[in-house]
């Protein structure tokens, strides 16, 4: 079955300083995947999502970036925290059909 | 733009009532909708997978219906519990590969 793994589960880090958050996935091949984020009080909004190998499409405008280097792995990044990027961060892989869909843990990060 | 929308935003019951909240989304190039509970800052917990016009899916004291020719989804609790206090999502996914979060329905239930 297939399984999510994302980490860290929480961060603290300083404004201006870069962003890493990887998600990998295993049980599955070519899976599509995605990232949303929930700010304070509001939903779970999509940030990015692939469907292949190098394959990104952005939903929102926003100072962060997401690459797919290998069929498993989805990275989300920055190059300088804003305040505005404090939220919970949430690694998904959905079926072709859209029918299944499981989720990571998901990251707290709080910009100080 | 995708959009896929709730209601009530939020709502408060008393312990025992029967509520339901409403999931609109797109009724052109439908493949699924789901329903998760959802507690802020955790994985959502998934209710129901719908593909098929007209499907009713039950799961205990909850149920949800589903309209794809109108663009709807109905989810239904019947004899509110405190533990029942969450947000109810739906998720919509369609023809291209997007896969959009509703806005959500914030339930508390009061004992």
């Amino acid at each position: 079955s297939q399984t999510i793994h994302q980490w860290p589960a929480t961060l603290v880090q300083p404004v201006g300083s870069p962003l890493s958050l990887e998600c990998t996935v295993e049980g599955t091949s070519n899976p599509n995947l995605y990232w949303y984020r929930q700010a304070a009080g509001r939903g779970l909004q999509l940030l990015f999502y692939s469907v292949g190998i190098g394959q990104i499409s952005s939903e929102v405008p926003q100072n962060l970036s997401a690459s797919r280097p290998q069929d498993r792995q989805f990275i989300l990044s920055s190059k300088k925290l804003l305040l505005s990027d404090s939220g919970f961060y949430l690694c998904a892989w959905v079926n072709p059909r859209g029918t299944e869909a499981f989720f990571g843990q998901g990251t707290r990060l709080t910009v100080v | 733009i995708l959009n896929v929308e709730q209601s009530p935003q939020s709502l408060h019951v008393q312990e025992g009532d029967s509520t339901n909240f409403t999931c609109s989304f797109p009724s052109s190039n439908f493949y699924a909708l789901h329903w998760y509970r959802w507690e802020t800052a955790k994985s959502p917990e998934a209710l129901f997978v719908m593909t098929l016009n007209g499907d009713e899916k039950k799961k205990g004291r909850i149920s949800a219906t589903l309209n794809t020719k109108e663009g709807y989804s109905y989810l239904y609790i019947k004899g509110s519990q405190p533990e029942d206090s969450a947000t109810y999502l739906c998720a919509f996914r369609g023809g291209t590969y997007k896969y959009i979060f509703g806005t959500g329905t914030r339930l508390k239930v009061l004992a």
